[in-house]
């Protein structure tokens, strides 16, 4: 089977750093994503990892460790639009495989 | 500007009725995918097609059926809608070949069966 756990709900303040993370036990690994979901919006491609290590993108980073089956996205300088809920999702195998997501991550940015 | 376009946003049907779901996009891409999103469930898939007209099934396909006649646009079909198939359906597609494969993501179909 698989599994994709990701906390329910965050909250942090305006400026701050916030760490969301994602631990996954899936058959095979080809890849973890991560997407941002406004609340009533399609969701939104934020990052791929599929080597280990860190990948950043201005003010998000993506981090992620196969042999823990493990990931997190870091948001730096959180502003008021970054409420939404993040979600993780892995492809277990070939490139054309489904993702599978987890439930996603509601974050509340406050001033 | 690439794009998945759904059929419509907000539909209410009553049980038993026959739902389609149209999905168009733009951008040739070989994979399409159908989810269901719910509260505290998150995105579950329900079916999805590799091409034109092939079809695979997902994690929870039973109540639904698809079609694929046409590479941009991929169908979801309720036979008879009932009100545990209220929730949001959401349409999305990827590339074949290399690169990350993301998916692009329609706006949703919020679907309220009564």
């Amino acid at each position: 089977g698989q599994n994709i756990d990701q906390p329910t709900e965050m909250t942090a303040t305006e400026g701050a750093i916030v760490q969301i993370n994602c631990t996954y036990q899936t058959s095979g690994f080809n890849g973890l994503f991560w997407y941002q979901q406004h609340a009533g919006e399609a969701p939104t491609f934020l990052s791929y990892n599929v080597l280990d290590g860190l990948e950043e993108k201005g003010r998000f980073s993506s981090f992620l460790s196969r042999s823990k089956g493990y990931s997190y996205l870091l948001l730096k300088e959180l502003q008021m639009k970054d409420s939404a809920s993040y979600l993780c999702a892995v492809r277990s195998l070939g490139g054309n495989t489904p993702l599978v997501f987890g439930k996603g991550t509601r974050l509340s940015v406050i001033a | 500007d690439v794009k998945v376009t759904q059929s419509s946003r907000y539909l209410v049907k009553r049980t038993g009725e026959k739902v389609f779901l149209e999905c168009v996009q733009d951008m040739d891409h070989e994979n399409m995918f159908w989810y269901r999103q719910d509260p505290g469930l998150g995105l579950r898939l329900i079916y999805f097609s590799y091409d034109v007209k092939m079809k695979e099934k997902g994690d929870i396909p039973e109540g639904y059926s698809v079609s694929r006649e046409k590479k941009e646009r991929f169908s979801l079909i309720l036979e008879s809608a009932s009100t545990n198939q209220t929730s949001m359906y959401l349409c999305a597609s990827s590339p074949s070949g290399g690169g990350s494969g993301e998916l692009f993501f329609g706006e949703g179909s919020r679907l309220t069966v009564l």
